[in-house]
């Protein structure tokens, strides 16, 4: 099957632009999770989305939002962009079944990188 | 917040040894706790997991122990191989919530 979809690859924008980040999830799963990669930070957990509700949120401030469609695709937005928003963002989607990973799957990332 | 901590950022092993990457967490409600394997421009892929029900889970080369009592789990990797080389997470969950270290990245010298 298909695996998590994640667009653009890479991406370069500038301090004070916005830009929107994409994800296709595993087709069937409903659950999508954002997370970002900075070095040393390790995996930050953004959001979660299921159903096209947020369930859970993190520490992120209000300039990192998203949205999930009906289709289980997911969008994640960030405004004002800051020069230490440069990280990898990665999302995962997961069928919340009996899998021995909850059928957790992480795209392969979107690089961001803020000049 | 960091619930979950990999407080070695690094661990460099010799081939066909044991590499042992440790994880601690401080939310006791975390109920299931799963180690990803990173390698460079790729996303994270899953390794093992455990349910805090458990305290130990074993999938060939690879055993996760878990102590509940010491908010700590581990991983073994037994014999450890060149291609073991990557970031390891640890992650725990609860509910809707998965967490991750900061991850440790493994080294493996032929």
């Amino acid at each position: 099957k298909a695996g998590v979809t994640q667009t653009p690859r890479y991406l370069i924008k500038t301090r004070g632009q916005q830009v929107t980040l994409s994800c296709s999830p595993i087709s069937g799963h409903r659950s999508v999770s954002w997370y970002q990669q900075t070095p040393g930070q390790g995996l930050q957990f953004l959001f979660e989305y299921f159903s096209e509700t947020q369930r859970n949120k993190g520490n992120f401030p209000g300039r990192f939002s998203g949205r999930q469609f009906s289709n289980s695709r997911s969008e994640m937005n960030v405004s004002t962009l800051e020069l230490g928003d440069s990280a990898l963002y990665l999302c995962a989607s997961s069928s919340r079944t009996g899998e021995a990973n909850y059928g957790y799957t992480f795209g392969s990332g979107t690089r961001l990188t803020v000049v | 917040d960091q619930q979950v901590k990999q407080n070695s950022p690094s661990l460099s092993v010799q081939e066909g040894r044991i590499s042992i990457l440790n994880c601690d967490y401080t939310n006791s409600m975390f109920d299931y706790f799963l180690w990803y394997k990173k390698y460079p421009a790729e996303g994270p892929t899953f390794l093992i997991s455990i349910s805090s029900i458990k305290d130990k889970n074993e999938d060939g080369r690879f055993t996760v122990f878990l102590n509940k009592s010491a908010k700590h789990l581990s991983l073994h990797i037994v014999p450890s191989q060149p291609g073991d080389s990557a970031v390891y997470f640890c992650a725990a969950m609860f509910m809707n919530d998965m967490r991750f270290g900061a991850g440790t990245r493994l080294t493996v010298k032929p």
